[in-house]
């Protein structure tokens, strides 16, 4: 079975805490992403990785930092924590993208992180 | 990007088929479509995809319109399991491995 692991399903921090969130694939996948998700606005791309070392802004990188160092995980980093950084993270991952075919994205179970 | 409109939501009776439209007018020629699912509590999961011709998988059938401007994401018999989040995505090949979701369309499945 395909898995996704992020290392915490609820996480609770304090404003301007560094907080760091992880993710684990073991399906060999060159692609890595984040995600937030929050009513109203739906999941939105936060940062992605086509390999390690490698890193790509997504649709709202402010005050976020990734990190890959290994290929199969890739950490969210919130350099300072903020009551508007209280969301659900998703991280998912997918082979890399071959022309012409289509690797589907699997997802971890998320975080729930709340700042305070 | 191109755009999908899907309802925000439906209701199903259980053991019955479910149709699931979503409406991409501005469709471009080499954007492929394709539903993910969120299923209470989870990550969302891949259904199935397409570009042109309809498709069947173990878990739905995807209807393609002839001019691409629409499609159906089809659940042939809907079981209480099958209650989520349907989301329906356009992908540009130029878009690598992002998926761009929008709000998804909320399935509920009575007994």
């Amino acid at each position: 079975d395909v898995k996704v692991t992020q290392s915490s399903r609820y996480l609770v921090k304090r404003t301007g805490e560094k907080v760091f969130l992880e993710c684990v694939q073991d399906m060999d996948h060159e692609n890595m992403f984040w995600y937030r998700q929050d009513p109203g606005l739906g999941l939105r791309l936060i940062y992605f990785s086509y390999d390690v070392k490698m890193k790509e802004k997504g649709d709202i990188p402010e005050g976020y930092s990734v990190s890959r160092e290994k290929k199969e995980r890739f950490s969210l980093i919130l350099e300072s924590a903020s009551t508007n950084q209280t969301s659900m993270y998703l991280c998912a991952s997918s082979l890399g993208l071959l022309t012409g075919t289509y690797n589907e994205q699997f997802f971890g179970p998320g975080t729930r992180l709340t700042v305070l | 990007d191109a755009k999908t409109t899907q309802p925000n939501s439906m209701e199903s009776n259980e053991e019955e088929p479910v149709h699931l439209p979503c409406n991409h007018s501005t469709i471009s020629g080499t954007d492929y479509i394709h539903w993910y699912r969120q299923l209470p509590s989870q990550g969302p999961e891949y259904v199935i995809h397409g570009l042109t011709s309809n498709v069947n998988n173990r878990m739905a059938s995807l209807a393609i319109a002839e001019d691409r401007k629409s499609s159906t994401l089809i659940l042939h018999r809907a079981t209480l399991r099958d209650a989520a989040v349907y989301y329906c995505i356009l992908r540009a090949p130029h878009q690598g491995g992002k998926l761009i979701f929008g709000q998804g369309t909320e399935l509920s499945v009575k007994p």
